[in-house]
């Protein structure tokens, strides 16, 4: 049973452009949730993905987007990028319903905007 | 508004003796909470959770107290092992009609187990 992936692991941007993150869930779950890490901060909740479709949103601007295929993998999108958007952004999957309360994490993309 | 809070950023404690680590919540709607430890350049990795019915959890050496009244829960590791040095991040779980919906974190707290 593969784990939660995410990829690149690193990435530099300048302010203005715009950049995707992936993400692949665990094996078994149908419901991906994208956090943004702050240095010296918790995890704070961006937007959850179940059946391909928006299932929360967080307090993020709409440049802030997401994809969530067929396969459950996951892409989150970030348009005209800020230097606050420089962070640890990680990815969790889980399972809808009963006995899916535990969201499993990957091991984050760091992204340092300049 | 932070609606889930660790205050003590950081804790050391002797290998071998308990460790507390403790979390205050607001919304009286977290139906779920979770405690993830987190290593450097890791994600955050799922240790033990309980339910808001419930006041006790336990799973080896870990134990998390739920207090709902006082809107409090507390982690307690015995006992304390060096490879348990971590940031312990406390979360709670806000439940949308039956979906999972988001997680809600604390700032964390840094446990250092001196050998």
């Amino acid at each position: 049973e593969t784990g939660v992936t995410q990829s690149p692991t690193h990435l530099i941007k300048t302010r203005g452009q715009q950049v995707t993150l992936r993400c692949s869930s665990q094996s078994g779950h149908n419901t991906v949730s994208w956090y943004q890490q702050a240095l010296g901060q918790g995890p704070q909740f961006i937007f959850q993905y179940y059946r391909e479709e928006e299932n929360g949103r967080g307090n993020f601007p709409p440049r802030f987007s997401g994809l969530q295929f067929p396969n459950y993998s996951s892409e989150l999108n970030v348009n005209a990028l800020e230097l606050d958007d420089s962070a640890l952004y990680l990815c969790a999957s889980s399972v809808q319903g009963w006995g899916g309360e535990t969201q499993y994490f990957g091991p984050g993309t760091r992204l340092l905007v300049l | 508004d932070q609606q889930v809070k660790q205050n003590s950023p950081s804790l050391s404690v002797q290998e071998g003796r308990i460790s507390i680590l403790n979390c205050d919540y607001t919304n009286s709607m977290f139906d779920y909470f979770l405690w993830y430890k987190k290593y450097p350049a890791e994600g955050p990795t799922f240790l033990i959770s309980i339910s808001s019915i419930k006041d006790k959890n336990e799973d080896g050496r870990f134990t998390v107290f739920l207090n709902k009244s006082a809107k409090h829960l507390s982690l307690h590791i015995v006992p304390s092992q060096p490879g348990d040095s971590a940031v312990y991040f406390c979360a709670a779980r806000t439940n949308r009609g039956g979906s999972n919906y988001k997680l809600t974190f604390g700032k964390g707290t840094l446990l250092t187990v001196n050998p």
